[in-house]
C-alpha cells in the first residue's frame, strides 16, 4: 500500500526566506507526483505536476524535485511572501492504479511579515 | 470555463437523513473522483469513475453511493447520514494519460456538511 508522508506538519517562516517543504513516499513505482496549494476553507490548487521520466519543474518561485529511487520530493520556495502562507499537499500517481492519486496529509505553511 | 462545479457549498443535515452531493465537469474529462477530507488529514478517496456507467469503490466507500450516467456529471449520495460523514467533500476530474503525458487532477471547490 502506498503512503505519503509530508514533514513537517506545519511550518512558520518570516517573510523573504527561503523554504522547503518535503514530501516521502513508500512505493517507488510511480508514474507522477502533483503539488497542490489549498487555501482556509478552499479547493486544491495545481501548483506542479512532475511526468515520469522528469525530475523537477519549475514555475516562478517553485521548484519542485522528485527522486523516485529515494522515494522524495520537494517543493522548494524562494523568497517567501505572506501570500504563500496555505497547506501545501503532495500527491503520487501509482503505475498500478491507473489515474487515482494519494495524497499526502499536507504542510501548513505560514509566511509572517 | 466552469472546470469542476461541486453544488452545495454548504450544508447541514439531521443525522438519518439523505442527500446527494453534485459534481459537474465540462472539460471532457473521462475520470472523476470523491475525496472526503477531515480536519488535519489528508484525502481519502470515496468513489471514483473511469468512464459513463463505470464507477468502483476507494478507500472509505461505506455509506456512500455513486452513478455515473454522463460524462459530465458524478453525484455523490449519502443514505442515513451519520456524524462521522460530516467532513469536507472534493471532487476531481483527470484525462486519461500515459506515464510521461499525464495532465494531474483538476478539483472542485468542496461541500461542507455538517451532520448533526
Amino acid at each position: 500500500k502506498q503512503e505519503v508522508t509530508q514533514i513537517p506538519a506545519a511550518l512558520s517562516v518570516p517573510e523573504g526566506e527561503n523554504l522547503v517543504l518535503n514530501c516521502s513516499f513508500t512505493d517507488s513505482a510511480i508514474y507522477n507526483l502533483q503539488w497542490f496549494r489549498q487555501d482556509p476553507g478552499k479547493g486544491l490548487t495545481s501548483l506542479l505536476l512532475i511526468q515520469s521520466s522528469q525530475r523537477e519543474q519549475t514555475s516562478g518561485r517553485l521548484n519542485a524535485s522528485l527522486d523516485k529511487s529515494s522515494g522524495r520530493s520537494t517543493l522548494y520556495i524562494a523568497a517567501s511572501q505572506p501570500g504563500d502562507s496555505a497547506t501545501y499537499l503532495c500527491a503520487v500517481r501509482r503505475e498500478t492504479s491507473g489515474s487515482r492519486l494519494t495524497f499526502g496529509e499536507g504542510t501548513q505553511l505560514t509566511v509572517n511579515p | 470555463n466552469a472546470g469542476v462545479t461541486q453544488t452545495p457549498k454548504f450544508r447541514i443535515l439531521k443525522i438519518g437523513q439523505s442527500m446527494t452531493l453534485q459534481c459537474a465537469q465540462d472539460m471532457n474529462h473521462n475520470y472523476m473522483y470523491w475525496y472526503r477530507q477531515d480536519p488535519g488529514m489528508g484525502l481519502k478517496l470515496i468513489y471514483y469513475s473511469v468512464g459513463a456507467g463505470i464507477t468502483d469503490k476507494g478507500e472509505v466507500p461505506n455509506g456512500y453511493n455513486v452513478s455515473r450516467s454522463t460524462t459530465e456529471d458524478f453525484p455523490l449520495r449519502l443514505e442515513l447520514a451519520a456524524p462521522s460523514q460530516t467532513s469536507v467533500y472534493f471532487c476531481a476530474s483527470s484525462l486519461t494519460g500515459t506515464a510521461n503525458l499525464w495532465y494531474g487532477y483538476t478539483f472542485g471547490s468542496g461541500t461542507r456538511l455538517t451532520v448533526v
